[in-house]
């Protein structure tokens, strides 16, 4: 299995939005509503922000969303904070019955 | 409030067996809501999904790791484990086992041991 693309980093003002895509295929993030969202500072274990495509955790700041069209899914982080620079992984349920993950985006905020 | 923990071996030579064991604390690991998995993340690099087991026994590999791996669980000592035979230095990484809530997502994670493999 192939991992996820995203991008491997993006940028923002404080204040502004940014969009973090995650392409797959029709065999992961196409086929299933079950895409997922983690913040990762280093040398912190990743943070569960979305869960199936769009929900939210408890206690998960509404200012991230998640969508998907067709194969690609994306999180969205508004209102950028500088407490938001970190990695950003996604990860998507597979045909083969397993899981895979995106390579990773590194957030800065300018 | 569930709390996860990995032990195991810091270093472990060429060609041996890793071995790691996640202990579950403050919830039952029977629950059959809920399923275990490991992550692993070498150095500068991105997360890797190395397998699911479930309480039962039931367990699922990536299809890259399958041969090597091995996982299972001890529901009496509220633990699950996992093994990774004939380890080179590409298996040096930090090794997180997490709760697995659906089928793509972990909301609750250890804080990660590191392995390194080097005689």
């Amino acid at each position: 299995q192939s991992a996820l693309t995203q991008p491997a980093s993006v940028s923002g003002s404080p204040g502004q939005s940014i969009t973090i895509s995650c392409t797959g295929t029709s065999s992961d993030v196409g086929g299933y509503n079950s895409v997922s969202w983690y913040q990762q500072y280093p040398g912190k274990a990743p943070k569960l922000l979305i869960y199936e495509v769009s929900n939210r955790p408890s206690g998960v700041s509404n200012r991230f969303s998640g969508s998907k069209s067709g194969n690609t899914a994306s999180l969205t982080i508004s209102g950028l904070q500088a407490e938001d620079e970190a990695d950003y992984y996604c990860s998507s349920y597979t045909s083969s019955i397993t899981r895979v993950f995106g390579g990773g985006t590194k957030l800065t905020v300018l | 409030q569930l709390q996860l923990q990995e032990s195991g071996p810091g270093l472990v030579n060429p060609s041996e067996t890793l071995s790691l064991t996640c202990s579950v604390s403050g919830g039952s690991i029977s629950s059959n809501t809920y399923y275990w998995v490991w992550i692993r993340q070498p150095p500068g690099k991105g997360l890797e999904w190395i397998g699911s087991i479930y309480s039962r026994g039931t367990t699922l590999y990536n299809p890259s790791l399958k041969s090597r791996v091995t996982m299972s669980v001890d529901t009496s000592k509220n633990q699950f484990s996992l093994k990774v035979a004939s380890v080179t230095a590409a298996d040096t990484a930090v090794y997180y086992c997490a709760r697995g809530s659906t089928a793509s997502s972990s909301d609750i994670w250890g804080q990660g041991t590191v392995v390194t493999v080097s005689s």
